[in-house]
């Protein structure tokens, strides 16, 4: 199947500093990506939907100013928590789409983050 | 996307089929069934989809009612790395977005 390849798979800042996960599709170009939070014994919530070449659509209640999202190719997609607080610990997991395989979405290995 | 409900946990031996059910009754002609799963700590893997007709693949089988309100998916030798929660979803093939809800917590007994 086809492959999404997020890193950094785990990354510990400092809270009210900035971190950055990428999200990119190896194998096919995706012209829509996805980004999840995950917390534990949750199941994955929805974040933002990212459109190469436009802005993203957040769900109600994420706050976009602080959960950037830019989808400057087709192949990469990134998720930038601004001044990360200790409650922005997570596990972050993006998608993509795979317009030649019937639409199907595959998901990256996602990525710890730990704010400290 | 039409909303699923699963069971929330199941048990199954090890080496027995593990039959997962999903009901989608409010699913629209257009939306596909996926299902994918999520071993702890990992990113959902996807499994299979179909429409209306039954489908198989190295991993799985997924049946489909006619009237399209529910399905089964089915791993026909269970083993202990099958151990995951399972996510099924009703999903259109275009730029729709993937909600998932709180999935089956299945069990693989040795």
């Amino acid at each position: 199947g086809a492959v999404v390849s997020q890193h950094p798979s785990r990354v510990i800042c400092k809270s009210g500093t900035s971190v950055k996960i990428e999200c990119r599709s190896l194998d096919f170009q995706a012209t829509t990506m996805f980004w999840y939070r995950q917390f534990p014994k949750q199941s994955l919530m929805l974040m933002a939907t990212s459109n190469e070449g436009s802005k993203a659509t957040y769900e109600q209640g994420v706050e976009k100013d602080k959960f950037l999202i830019n989808h400057a190719s087709l192949t990469l997609s990134t998720l930038t928590v601004t001044s990360a607080h200790p409650e922005d610990s997570s596990f972050y997991i993006c998608s993509a789409r795979d317009v030649s395989s019937g639409n199907t979405i595959y998901f990256g290995e996602g990525s710890w983050l730990t704010v400290v | 996307d039409a909303k699923t409900t699963q069971p929330p946990s199941m048990d199954c031996a090890e080496g027995r089929a593990a039959n997962l059910p999903c009901n989608h009754s409010t699913i629209s002609g257009n939306e596909y069934v996926y299902w994918y799963r999520q071993i702890h700590s990992q990113g959902p893997q996807y499994i299979i989809h179909g429409l209306k007709n039954n489908e198989t693949n190295e991993m799985a089988s997924l049946i489909i009612t006619e009237d399209r309100k529910s399905s089964t998916l089915i791993l026909p030798h269970a083993t202990l790395r099958d151990t995951a929660v399972y996510y099924c979803i009703g999903a259109k093939t275009s730029y729709d977005k993937v909600i998932f809800g709180p999935g089956t917590s299945l069990s693989v007994i040795p």
